[in-house]
């Protein structure tokens, strides 16, 4: 079964300070990436996909992600994080041979970012 | 993109009465929508897809006795939870949209306690 794993479950930066935020699938095949951000009180919003082509994909608010085929991974990063990033983190995969579209959703993160 | 309304966001009930979320999606017509739930540091998890005008589809390990789901019209979804017990207690988020290459819309979510 496709699975996701995300290896921080929280996480604790002091603003400007780097941020990765690891990802990996268990799938051999064709896969599509997100990356979702869940802020307090607010819904799930994107961040950021990837479908093909540059394997370093950039999102919204200074976010990016690389996808390693070989690693099946699909971290996160931010070079300078924001007391406004504090928030749950979510990867997701879907796979065209899963049928309908399903999410295949990692554990969350939650990142909290001290002032 | 697409606003997804999810109500109530927080429900509190007695063990053994039934509870209803609500999912509309306020600016397009969705055919599908999908309903999650999330267990505390655990991933979302999908519970059923659910088919405007057509009987949900669950997902294994999911009671559709107890997760009633209706999708009368192309803007509501409603999930009910029937004979509610503390083990149901849980977060509950739905979406709509979402395919190989798009991205999904998601309510808010709500936060089901059963006492």
């Amino acid at each position: 079964a496709q699975s996701v794993s995300q290896h921080n479950h929280h996480v604790i930066l002091s603003e400007a300070a780097s941020l990765e935020l690891g990802c990996n699938y268990s799938y051999g095949g064709t896969v599509n990436l997100f990356w979702y951000v869940q802020y307090p009180g607010q819904h799930l919003q994107l961040l950021l996909k990837y479908f093909s082509g540059d394997p370093l994909v950039k999102g919204i608010k200074g976010f990016e992600a690389e996808f390693i085929k070989s690693k099946f991974s699909f971290n996160l990063r931010k070079p300078s994080v924001q007391w406004s990033d504090t928030a749950e983190y979510f990867c997701a995969v879907i796979s065209p041979t899963s049928g309908t579209y399903k999410y295949i959703f990692g554990t969350g993160t939650r990142l909290k970012v001290l002032a | 993109g697409a606003v997804v309304s999810q109500h109530p966001s927080w429900v509190i009930c007695k063990s053994g009465t039934s509870v209803k979320i609500e999912c509309r999606s306020l600016d397009f017509q969705a055919t599908t929508m999908f309903w999650y739930r999330q267990f505390p540091k655990q991933s979302l998890m999908l519970m059923a897809t659910s088919n405007e005008g057509s009987k949900a589809t669950y997902e294994q390990g999911v009671e559709k006795d107890k997760f009633l789901i209706n999708h009368a019209s192309l803007t509501l979804s409603t999930l009910t939870v029937t004979s509610a017990h503390p083990e149901d207690s849980s977060f509950y988020i739905c979406s709509t949209g979402g395919g190989f290459t798009t991205e999904a819309f998601f309510g808010q979510g709500t936060r089901l306690t059963v006492v």
